[in-house]
């Protein structure tokens, strides 16, 4: 069954740097999307792109979050200036409808 | 603003019975109903959906109910297997906004005892 990659697995940055977390979405979705789980609680909505455009984001995903999808295959999502409260596991999904298919996710840890 | 909630942070089950687990939703919007399961360092998984239109789908072990009245759907597993323990997510969306992402539940920690 075809999955969605995502690496590194787990990420350790200090406060104020910037990270990429990479995302190899199913090849022939359509709709690409970040998620995150803080520690013990919900798994929240971050951004939905398609058609090489950002189509949804929450309040959460401000100035510092950006996403792209470089080369047709790649799907990323950086945080420009890390701070302690990003800490969390963020998980890429992707789908052709409601169903997503979700990956393994990144343990993003700022200190 | 909890649109998606799990009342139940746990459940306990003796392997061989019914497992059910329960979520409410506020927003009447909602129109497609999806059940996760995730296992720890996991991405969640997905289990079964179903459409507002229909208010029962089942695979295999899994049925999921839906109450469109009282805004309520439930998992139902049965039989439960130690297999099963994990965390489930209720997880909502609306079909008719084009771009569908999901809001979660916070989930209900399953655990099935031999």
């Amino acid at each position: 069954e075809p999955e969605v990659t995502q690496t590194p697995s787990h990420q350790v940055t200090q406060m104020g740097q910037e990270v990429i977390l990479r995302c190899v979405p199913i090849s022939n979705h359509l709709y690409f999307y970040w998620y995150r789980q803080i520690l013990g609680q919900k798994v929240e909505f971050l951004v939905s792109f398609y058609n090489n455009e950002i189509s949804e984001k929450s309040e959460i995903f401000d100035d510092q979050f950006s996403v792209e999808r470089p080369d047709g295959s790649n799907f990323t999502l950086k945080i420009r200036s890390t701070k302690l409260e990003d800490s969390a596991m963020y998980f890429c999904a992707s789908s052709l409808g409601q169903k997503h298919t979700f990956g393994s996710g990144t343990r993003l840890t700022v200190v | 603003d909890q649109q998606v909630k799990q009342n139940s942070p746990s459940l306990s089950v003796q392997e061989g019975r019914i497992s059910i687990l329960n979520c409410d939703y506020t927003n009447s919007m909602f129109d497609y109903f999806l059940w996760y399961k995730k296992y720890p360092a996991e991405g969640p998984t997905f289990l079964i959906s179903i459409s507002s239109i229909k208010d029962k789908n089942e695979d295999g072990r899994f049925t999921v109910f839906l109450n469109k009245s009282a805004k309520h759907l439930s998992l139902h597993i049965v039989p439960s297997q130690p297999g099963d323990s994990a965390v489930y997510f209720c997880a909502a969306s609306e079909q008719n906004t084009g771009f569908q992402k999901l809001v979660f539940g916070t989930g209900t920690r399953l655990l099935v005892s031999p």
